[in-house]
Protein backbone atom coordinates (compact mmCIF):
# COMPACT_ATOMS: atom_id res chain seq x y z
CA UNK A 1 0.00 0.00 0.00
CA UNK A 2 1.29 3.36 -0.73
CA UNK A 3 0.94 6.38 1.76
CA UNK A 4 2.62 8.75 4.24
CA UNK A 5 3.43 7.70 7.14
CA UNK A 6 3.83 9.99 10.09
CA UNK A 7 5.22 8.69 13.82
CA UNK A 8 4.34 8.85 16.56
CA UNK A 9 0.66 9.89 16.71
CA UNK A 10 0.69 11.57 19.63
CA UNK A 11 3.81 13.23 21.39
CA UNK A 12 4.78 14.46 24.70
CA UNK A 13 7.55 17.09 25.05
CA UNK A 14 9.04 18.55 28.55
CA UNK A 15 10.01 21.90 28.18
CA UNK A 16 13.51 22.95 26.94
CA UNK A 17 13.27 19.48 25.13
CA UNK A 18 13.74 18.59 21.31
CA UNK A 19 11.76 15.90 19.68
CA UNK A 20 11.74 14.63 16.28
CA UNK A 21 8.89 13.68 14.07
CA UNK A 22 9.47 10.79 11.79
CA UNK A 23 7.53 11.42 7.86
CA UNK A 24 8.52 8.70 5.30
CA UNK A 25 6.30 7.94 1.96
CA UNK A 26 6.79 4.70 -0.60
CA UNK A 27 4.78 7.49 -3.43
CA UNK A 28 8.22 8.20 -5.05
CA UNK A 29 7.23 11.88 -4.87
CA UNK A 30 9.60 14.33 -4.97
CA UNK A 31 8.94 16.47 -2.95
CA UNK A 32 7.99 16.95 0.82
CA UNK A 33 6.23 19.69 3.38
CA UNK A 34 5.67 19.65 6.74
CA UNK A 35 2.50 22.25 8.10
CA UNK A 36 1.15 23.11 11.45
CA UNK A 37 -2.59 23.48 12.35
CA UNK A 38 -3.92 25.01 15.24
CA UNK A 39 -7.29 25.57 16.40
CA UNK A 40 -8.99 27.34 13.67
CA UNK A 41 -5.96 28.80 11.89
CA UNK A 42 -4.79 27.35 8.17
CA UNK A 43 -2.29 25.01 7.49
CA UNK A 44 0.69 27.02 7.68
CA UNK A 45 4.18 25.83 5.72
CA UNK A 46 6.68 25.24 8.14
CA UNK A 47 9.70 23.78 5.43
CA UNK A 48 9.44 21.60 2.15
CA UNK A 49 12.14 19.97 0.12
CA UNK A 50 12.04 19.31 -3.51
CA UNK A 51 14.87 17.18 -4.10
CA UNK A 52 17.16 15.19 -1.77
CA UNK A 53 19.84 17.38 0.64
CA UNK A 54 18.02 20.09 -0.54
CA UNK A 55 15.16 22.02 1.65
CA UNK A 56 13.53 25.49 2.07
CA UNK A 57 12.29 27.53 5.10
CA UNK A 58 8.43 28.26 5.06
CA UNK A 59 6.28 31.01 6.56
CA UNK A 60 6.93 29.84 9.97
CA UNK A 61 10.32 27.84 10.12
CA UNK A 62 11.71 29.11 13.11
CA UNK A 63 12.43 27.40 16.04
CA UNK A 64 12.17 24.30 13.86
CA UNK A 65 14.44 21.99 11.77
CA UNK A 66 14.63 19.37 9.09
CA UNK A 67 16.70 17.21 6.90
CA UNK A 68 16.29 15.12 3.65
CA UNK A 69 18.82 12.61 3.00
CA UNK A 70 16.48 10.46 1.59
CA UNK A 71 13.77 10.54 -0.80
CA UNK A 72 11.35 9.09 1.13
CA UNK A 73 12.07 10.49 4.59
CA UNK A 74 11.80 14.12 5.67
CA UNK A 75 11.86 14.42 9.50
CA UNK A 76 11.04 17.63 11.37
CA UNK A 77 12.85 18.39 14.63
CA UNK A 78 10.98 20.62 17.01
CA UNK A 79 13.92 22.57 19.10
CA UNK A 80 13.76 24.30 22.21
CA UNK A 81 13.51 27.51 20.22
CA UNK A 82 10.45 26.96 19.03
CA UNK A 83 7.74 29.10 22.27
CA UNK A 84 4.54 27.15 21.54
CA UNK A 85 5.12 24.38 19.64
CA UNK A 86 1.84 22.36 20.81
CA UNK A 87 -0.33 21.76 17.51
CA UNK A 88 -0.96 19.24 14.61
CA UNK A 89 2.09 18.83 12.74
CA UNK A 90 0.78 17.20 9.20
CA UNK A 91 3.54 15.73 6.73
CA UNK A 92 2.79 15.40 3.22
CA UNK A 93 4.38 14.94 -0.30
CA UNK A 94 3.72 15.16 -3.93
CA UNK A 95 5.66 15.04 -7.39
CA UNK A 96 7.11 18.37 -8.45
CA UNK A 97 4.95 20.22 -11.41
CA UNK A 98 1.96 22.06 -12.07
CA UNK A 99 -1.33 20.69 -10.87
CA UNK A 100 0.06 18.40 -8.43
CA UNK A 101 -1.89 17.54 -5.61
CA UNK A 102 -0.22 17.00 -2.42
CA UNK A 103 -1.07 13.84 -0.31
CA UNK A 104 -1.45 13.66 3.35
CA UNK A 105 -0.29 11.49 6.47
CA UNK A 106 -2.46 11.19 9.20
CA UNK A 107 -0.47 13.81 11.70
CA UNK A 108 1.35 13.80 14.87
CA UNK A 109 -0.25 15.58 17.84
CA UNK A 110 2.77 17.40 19.72
CA UNK A 111 1.64 18.74 23.34
CA UNK A 112 4.11 20.20 25.48
CA UNK A 113 3.94 19.02 29.40
CA UNK B 1 0.66 38.87 -0.35
CA UNK B 2 -1.26 35.78 -1.51
CA UNK B 3 -4.89 35.29 0.74
CA UNK B 4 -7.43 32.66 0.49
CA UNK B 5 -10.32 33.03 2.73
CA UNK B 6 -13.18 30.05 3.34
CA UNK B 7 -16.78 31.06 4.05
CA UNK B 8 -18.73 30.30 5.93
CA UNK B 9 -16.44 28.85 8.82
CA UNK B 10 -19.01 26.30 10.31
CA UNK B 11 -22.17 25.35 8.51
CA UNK B 12 -25.20 23.33 9.79
CA UNK B 13 -27.24 21.65 7.43
CA UNK B 14 -30.30 19.57 7.69
CA UNK B 15 -29.75 15.92 5.98
CA UNK B 16 -30.67 16.23 2.35
CA UNK B 17 -30.37 20.36 2.36
CA UNK B 18 -28.37 21.15 -0.45
CA UNK B 19 -25.92 24.18 -0.06
CA UNK B 20 -22.65 25.76 -1.13
CA UNK B 21 -18.85 26.65 0.49
CA UNK B 22 -17.24 29.44 -0.61
CA UNK B 23 -13.58 29.79 -1.51
CA UNK B 24 -11.82 33.42 -2.52
CA UNK B 25 -8.24 34.00 -2.87
CA UNK B 26 -6.13 36.88 -4.12
CA UNK B 27 -2.91 35.61 -5.55
CA UNK B 28 -0.43 36.55 -8.24
CA UNK B 29 -0.67 33.67 -10.82
CA UNK B 30 -3.13 30.72 -10.04
CA UNK B 31 -1.49 27.24 -11.10
CA UNK B 32 -4.05 25.13 -9.12
CA UNK B 33 -7.31 25.47 -6.61
CA UNK B 34 -7.54 21.79 -4.58
CA UNK B 35 -9.76 21.08 -2.11
CA UNK B 36 -9.74 18.46 0.63
CA UNK B 37 -11.64 16.76 3.43
CA UNK B 38 -10.55 16.57 6.82
CA UNK B 39 -12.31 15.05 9.59
CA UNK B 40 -11.53 15.51 13.14
CA UNK B 41 -7.83 14.27 14.39
CA UNK B 42 -6.71 13.10 11.00
CA UNK B 43 -5.10 14.47 7.64
CA UNK B 44 -6.34 16.16 4.55
CA UNK B 45 -7.93 14.09 1.90
CA UNK B 46 -7.51 14.78 -1.44
CA UNK B 47 -11.15 15.89 -3.37
CA UNK B 48 -10.20 18.06 -6.46
CA UNK B 49 -7.93 20.05 -8.23
CA UNK B 50 -9.34 22.59 -10.74
CA UNK B 51 -6.86 24.50 -13.10
CA UNK B 52 -9.10 27.46 -15.19
CA UNK B 53 -12.05 29.70 -14.92
CA UNK B 54 -15.16 27.31 -15.96
CA UNK B 55 -13.75 24.61 -15.04
CA UNK B 56 -16.07 21.74 -12.67
CA UNK B 57 -15.39 18.55 -11.30
CA UNK B 58 -18.20 16.16 -9.42
CA UNK B 59 -17.48 13.13 -6.78
CA UNK B 60 -20.41 11.58 -5.65
CA UNK B 61 -22.43 14.26 -3.89
CA UNK B 62 -19.71 16.76 -4.51
CA UNK B 63 -19.10 19.39 -7.25
CA UNK B 64 -16.57 22.07 -6.98
CA UNK B 65 -16.44 25.06 -9.56
CA UNK B 66 -13.96 27.56 -10.80
CA UNK B 67 -13.76 30.96 -11.35
CA UNK B 68 -11.14 33.62 -11.76
CA UNK B 69 -11.68 34.82 -7.78
CA UNK B 70 -13.56 31.94 -6.22
CA UNK B 71 -14.41 28.74 -5.97
CA UNK B 72 -17.44 26.77 -4.59
CA UNK B 73 -18.14 23.68 -3.80
CA UNK B 74 -21.41 22.93 -3.91
CA UNK B 75 -22.92 19.61 -1.88
CA UNK B 76 -26.32 18.17 -2.64
CA UNK B 77 -28.73 15.92 -0.82
CA UNK B 78 -25.51 16.27 2.23
CA UNK B 79 -25.96 13.14 4.12
CA UNK B 80 -24.39 12.99 7.89
CA UNK B 81 -21.18 10.96 6.72
CA UNK B 82 -20.52 14.57 4.62
CA UNK B 83 -19.69 16.01 7.78
CA UNK B 84 -15.91 17.41 8.30
CA UNK B 85 -13.87 19.89 7.65
CA UNK B 86 -13.15 21.54 4.00
CA UNK B 87 -9.77 22.98 3.23
CA UNK B 88 -9.28 25.04 -0.04
CA UNK B 89 -5.67 25.52 -0.91
CA UNK B 90 -3.71 27.43 -4.24
CA UNK B 91 -0.65 26.54 -5.79
CA UNK B 92 0.89 29.89 -6.85
CA UNK B 93 2.90 30.87 -10.02
CA UNK B 94 6.36 31.28 -8.67
CA UNK B 95 10.35 30.10 -9.61
CA UNK B 96 10.41 25.98 -8.99
CA UNK B 97 7.91 26.37 -5.63
CA UNK B 98 4.83 23.96 -5.77
CA UNK B 99 3.69 24.58 -2.27
CA UNK B 100 -0.06 25.15 -1.22
CA UNK B 101 -1.42 28.09 0.75
CA UNK B 102 -4.73 27.22 2.75
CA UNK B 103 -7.39 28.88 3.63
CA UNK B 104 -9.02 28.12 7.30
CA UNK B 105 -11.66 25.67 6.17
CA UNK B 106 -15.45 25.30 6.15
CA UNK B 107 -16.78 22.98 9.50
CA UNK B 108 -19.75 21.46 7.69
CA UNK B 109 -21.95 19.63 10.14
CA UNK B 110 -24.71 17.52 8.46
CA UNK B 111 -27.71 16.61 10.96
CA UNK B 112 -29.80 13.30 10.82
Amino acid sequence: DGGITQSPKYLFRKEGQNVTLSCEQNLNHDAMYWYRQDPGQGLRLIYYSQIVNDFQKGDIAEGYSVSREKKESFPLTVTSAQKNPTAFYLCASSFTGVMTEAFFGQGTRLTVV
Amino acid sequence: EDQVTQSPEALRLQEGESSSLNCSYTVSGLRGLFWYRQDPGKGPEFLFTLYSAGEEKEKERLKATLTKKESFLHITAPKPEDSATYLCAVQVSGAGSYQLTFGKGTKLSVIP
